[in-house]
Protein backbone atom coordinates (compact mmCIF):
# COMPACT_ATOMS: atom_id res chain seq x y z
CA UNK A 1 0.00 0.00 0.00
CA UNK A 2 1.73 2.79 -1.15
CA UNK A 3 1.56 5.69 1.55
CA UNK A 4 3.27 9.63 1.49
CA UNK A 5 4.21 10.91 4.67
CA UNK A 6 5.09 14.08 5.47
CA UNK A 7 7.35 16.29 8.06
CA UNK A 8 5.64 17.56 10.85
CA UNK A 9 4.09 21.29 11.21
CA UNK A 10 6.42 24.04 11.26
CA UNK A 11 5.63 27.94 12.17
CA UNK A 12 8.16 30.47 10.71
CA UNK A 13 9.33 34.12 10.85
CA UNK A 14 9.36 36.04 8.07
CA UNK A 15 12.18 35.87 5.54
CA UNK A 16 13.36 32.59 6.92
CA UNK A 17 13.15 29.55 4.88
CA UNK A 18 11.03 26.12 5.72
CA UNK A 19 11.82 22.86 4.26
CA UNK A 20 9.49 19.91 3.95
CA UNK A 21 9.96 16.45 3.77
CA UNK A 22 7.75 13.75 1.68
CA UNK A 23 8.80 9.79 1.63
CA UNK A 24 7.29 7.26 -0.07
CA UNK A 25 6.44 3.68 1.41
CA UNK A 26 4.96 0.96 -0.32
CA UNK A 27 6.79 1.55 -4.11
CA UNK A 28 10.48 3.40 -5.09
CA UNK A 29 10.54 6.69 -6.57
CA UNK A 30 10.90 5.13 -9.78
CA UNK A 31 8.80 5.80 -12.45
CA UNK A 32 6.95 8.79 -10.90
CA UNK A 33 7.10 12.67 -10.09
CA UNK A 34 6.83 13.92 -7.16
CA UNK A 35 4.35 17.05 -7.12
CA UNK A 36 3.90 20.23 -4.21
CA UNK A 37 0.53 21.91 -4.25
CA UNK A 38 -0.40 24.37 -1.14
CA UNK A 39 -3.53 25.59 0.02
CA UNK A 40 -3.88 28.94 1.37
CA UNK A 41 -6.73 29.01 4.66
CA UNK A 42 -10.05 29.00 2.66
CA UNK A 43 -8.08 28.88 -0.50
CA UNK A 44 -7.90 26.43 -3.60
CA UNK A 45 -5.04 24.08 -4.57
CA UNK A 46 -1.78 25.73 -5.72
CA UNK A 47 0.51 23.70 -8.17
CA UNK A 48 3.97 25.07 -6.96
CA UNK A 49 6.73 22.34 -8.83
CA UNK A 50 7.50 18.94 -9.30
CA UNK A 51 10.61 17.05 -9.42
CA UNK A 52 11.39 13.84 -11.50
CA UNK A 53 13.40 11.75 -9.01
CA UNK A 54 15.06 9.43 -11.55
CA UNK A 55 16.50 12.25 -13.30
CA UNK A 56 16.95 14.62 -10.50
CA UNK A 57 15.14 17.82 -12.85
CA UNK A 58 12.78 19.79 -11.24
CA UNK A 59 10.14 22.33 -13.12
CA UNK A 60 8.43 24.92 -11.06
CA UNK A 61 5.45 27.15 -11.90
CA UNK A 62 6.52 30.76 -12.70
CA UNK A 63 5.03 32.11 -9.76
CA UNK A 64 7.33 30.22 -7.59
CA UNK A 65 10.42 30.37 -9.66
CA UNK A 66 13.75 31.64 -8.05
CA UNK A 67 11.85 31.19 -4.07
CA UNK A 68 11.30 27.41 -4.11
CA UNK A 69 13.15 24.45 -4.72
CA UNK A 70 12.57 20.99 -5.32
CA UNK A 71 14.79 17.97 -4.66
CA UNK A 72 14.57 14.46 -4.12
CA UNK A 73 16.71 11.38 -2.31
CA UNK A 74 15.89 8.29 -4.08
CA UNK A 75 17.94 6.33 -1.74
CA UNK A 76 15.25 7.30 0.87
CA UNK A 77 12.13 7.54 -1.62
CA UNK A 78 11.95 10.94 0.48
CA UNK A 79 11.39 14.10 -1.78
CA UNK A 80 12.02 17.36 -0.08
CA UNK A 81 10.48 21.03 -0.78
CA UNK A 82 12.35 24.16 0.15
CA UNK A 83 10.47 27.59 0.28
CA UNK A 84 12.76 30.93 0.53
CA UNK A 85 12.21 34.05 2.01
CA UNK A 86 9.06 33.27 3.37
CA UNK A 87 6.06 35.88 3.92
CA UNK A 88 2.42 35.67 5.72
CA UNK A 89 0.77 35.19 2.46
CA UNK A 90 2.68 31.74 2.60
CA UNK A 91 1.00 30.68 4.96
CA UNK A 92 -0.86 27.11 3.89
CA UNK A 93 -1.12 23.61 3.96
CA UNK A 94 1.34 22.07 1.63
CA UNK A 95 0.68 18.81 0.27
CA UNK A 96 3.38 16.18 -1.60
CA UNK A 97 1.55 14.11 -4.85
CA UNK A 98 2.65 11.31 -6.64
CA UNK A 99 2.25 11.08 -10.80
CA UNK A 100 3.47 8.63 -12.94
CA UNK A 101 5.85 9.40 -15.38
CA UNK A 102 6.26 10.12 -17.81
CA UNK A 103 3.23 11.96 -18.65
CA UNK A 104 1.12 15.13 -17.46
CA UNK A 105 -1.00 12.66 -15.84
CA UNK A 106 -3.51 12.53 -12.45
CA UNK A 107 -1.99 12.90 -8.90
CA UNK A 108 -2.84 9.29 -7.64
CA UNK A 109 -1.68 9.39 -4.10
CA UNK A 110 -1.03 12.51 -1.32
CA UNK A 111 0.45 13.35 1.84
CA UNK A 112 -1.37 13.86 4.64
CA UNK A 113 -0.34 17.80 3.96
CA UNK A 114 2.34 19.74 6.42
CA UNK A 115 0.89 23.10 7.31
CA UNK A 116 3.80 26.12 7.29
CA UNK A 117 2.83 29.20 9.11
CA UNK A 118 4.00 32.50 8.65
CA UNK A 119 4.19 34.55 11.83
CA UNK A 120 6.38 36.77 13.80
CA UNK B 1 -7.96 33.74 -10.57
CA UNK B 2 -7.76 29.99 -11.42
CA UNK B 3 -6.37 29.42 -14.76
CA UNK B 4 -9.97 26.70 -14.89
CA UNK B 5 -12.81 27.89 -13.65
CA UNK B 6 -15.31 26.29 -11.51
CA UNK B 7 -18.78 27.36 -10.25
CA UNK B 8 -17.78 28.42 -6.17
CA UNK B 9 -20.92 26.41 -5.02
CA UNK B 10 -23.56 23.77 -6.22
CA UNK B 11 -26.22 21.86 -4.08
CA UNK B 12 -28.67 19.21 -4.82
CA UNK B 13 -30.92 17.06 -2.53
CA UNK B 14 -30.32 13.62 -1.35
CA UNK B 15 -30.75 11.63 -4.45
CA UNK B 16 -30.37 14.08 -6.63
CA UNK B 17 -28.43 14.80 -9.72
CA UNK B 18 -25.83 17.69 -9.86
CA UNK B 19 -22.94 18.63 -12.30
CA UNK B 20 -19.60 20.78 -11.69
CA UNK B 21 -18.38 22.62 -14.58
CA UNK B 22 -14.60 23.49 -15.66
CA UNK B 23 -13.76 25.91 -18.24
CA UNK B 24 -10.43 26.20 -19.66
CA UNK B 25 -9.01 27.00 -22.75
CA UNK B 26 -6.93 26.48 -25.85
CA UNK B 27 -3.41 25.87 -23.83
CA UNK B 28 -4.99 23.41 -21.72
CA UNK B 29 -8.74 21.67 -21.93
CA UNK B 30 -8.71 22.71 -25.40
CA UNK B 31 -5.57 21.26 -26.55
CA UNK B 32 -7.06 17.81 -25.34
CA UNK B 33 -4.84 17.69 -22.27
CA UNK B 34 -6.39 15.10 -20.10
CA UNK B 35 -8.79 16.55 -16.92
CA UNK B 36 -8.63 15.32 -13.35
CA UNK B 37 -10.89 15.59 -10.64
CA UNK B 38 -10.07 15.75 -6.68
CA UNK B 39 -12.72 15.39 -3.81
CA UNK B 40 -11.53 17.47 -0.86
CA UNK B 41 -13.65 16.35 3.00
CA UNK B 42 -12.71 19.18 5.14
CA UNK B 43 -10.14 18.79 6.72
CA UNK B 44 -8.33 16.60 4.34
CA UNK B 45 -6.12 15.65 1.75
CA UNK B 46 -7.45 15.98 -1.99
CA UNK B 47 -8.41 12.27 -2.99
CA UNK B 48 -8.56 11.23 -6.73
CA UNK B 49 -11.92 11.10 -8.26
CA UNK B 50 -11.87 10.76 -11.98
CA UNK B 51 -8.34 10.54 -13.95
CA UNK B 52 -8.13 10.78 -17.95
CA UNK B 53 -11.59 12.40 -17.92
CA UNK B 54 -13.65 9.68 -17.37
CA UNK B 55 -12.22 7.23 -15.89
CA UNK B 56 -12.46 5.69 -11.57
CA UNK B 57 -10.11 4.58 -9.91
CA UNK B 58 -10.99 1.64 -7.79
CA UNK B 59 -12.95 1.90 -4.83
CA UNK B 60 -14.81 4.98 -5.89
CA UNK B 61 -18.59 4.66 -6.78
CA UNK B 62 -20.43 4.61 -9.99
CA UNK B 63 -22.33 6.99 -8.86
CA UNK B 64 -19.66 9.49 -9.82
CA UNK B 65 -18.60 10.62 -13.61
CA UNK B 66 -17.04 12.62 -16.14
CA UNK B 67 -16.35 14.27 -19.04
CA UNK B 68 -14.84 16.13 -21.67
CA UNK B 69 -15.92 18.51 -24.35
CA UNK B 70 -14.11 21.25 -26.37
CA UNK B 71 -12.23 23.68 -23.79
CA UNK B 72 -14.86 22.39 -20.84
CA UNK B 73 -15.32 19.20 -18.68
CA UNK B 74 -17.45 18.12 -16.15
CA UNK B 75 -17.94 15.81 -13.00
CA UNK B 76 -21.60 14.80 -13.07
CA UNK B 77 -22.99 12.93 -9.15
CA UNK B 78 -25.93 11.30 -9.36
CA UNK B 79 -27.69 9.68 -6.45
CA UNK B 80 -26.55 12.30 -4.02
CA UNK B 81 -25.63 11.68 -0.33
CA UNK B 82 -24.66 13.19 2.03
CA UNK B 83 -21.33 12.35 2.74
CA UNK B 84 -20.65 13.71 -0.70
CA UNK B 85 -20.82 17.17 0.89
CA UNK B 86 -17.07 18.42 0.20
CA UNK B 87 -15.19 20.49 -1.83
CA UNK B 88 -14.02 19.32 -5.73
CA UNK B 89 -11.51 20.40 -8.03
CA UNK B 90 -10.95 20.06 -11.52
CA UNK B 91 -7.14 19.83 -12.79
CA UNK B 92 -5.22 19.49 -16.25
CA UNK B 93 -1.96 20.52 -17.84
CA UNK B 94 -0.77 24.14 -19.48
CA UNK B 95 1.11 24.26 -22.17
CA UNK B 96 1.56 27.97 -21.80
CA UNK B 97 2.26 27.72 -18.45
CA UNK B 98 4.13 23.98 -18.79
CA UNK B 99 2.53 22.73 -15.35
CA UNK B 100 -0.35 21.81 -13.77
CA UNK B 101 -3.31 24.08 -13.23
CA UNK B 102 -6.22 23.82 -11.09
CA UNK B 103 -9.74 24.93 -10.96
CA UNK B 104 -10.64 27.37 -8.03
CA UNK B 105 -12.88 24.11 -6.11
CA UNK B 106 -16.59 24.21 -6.46
CA UNK B 107 -18.16 23.60 -2.89
CA UNK B 108 -21.19 20.82 -3.03
CA UNK B 109 -23.68 20.96 -0.02
CA UNK B 110 -26.08 18.49 0.25
CA UNK B 111 -29.29 19.93 1.20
Amino acid sequence: QVQLVQSGAEVKKPGSSVKVSCKTSGDTLTGYTINWVRQAPGQGLEWMGRIIPVFGTANYAQKFQGTVTITADESTSTAYMELNSVRSDDTAVYYCARAMYPGLGQFDYWGQGTQVTVSS
Amino acid sequence: QSVLTQPPSVSGAPGQRVTISCTGSSSNIGARYDVHWYQQLPGAAPKLLIYGNTNRPSGVPDRFSGSRSGASASLAITGLQAEDEADYYCQSYDSSLSGSVFGGGTKLTVL
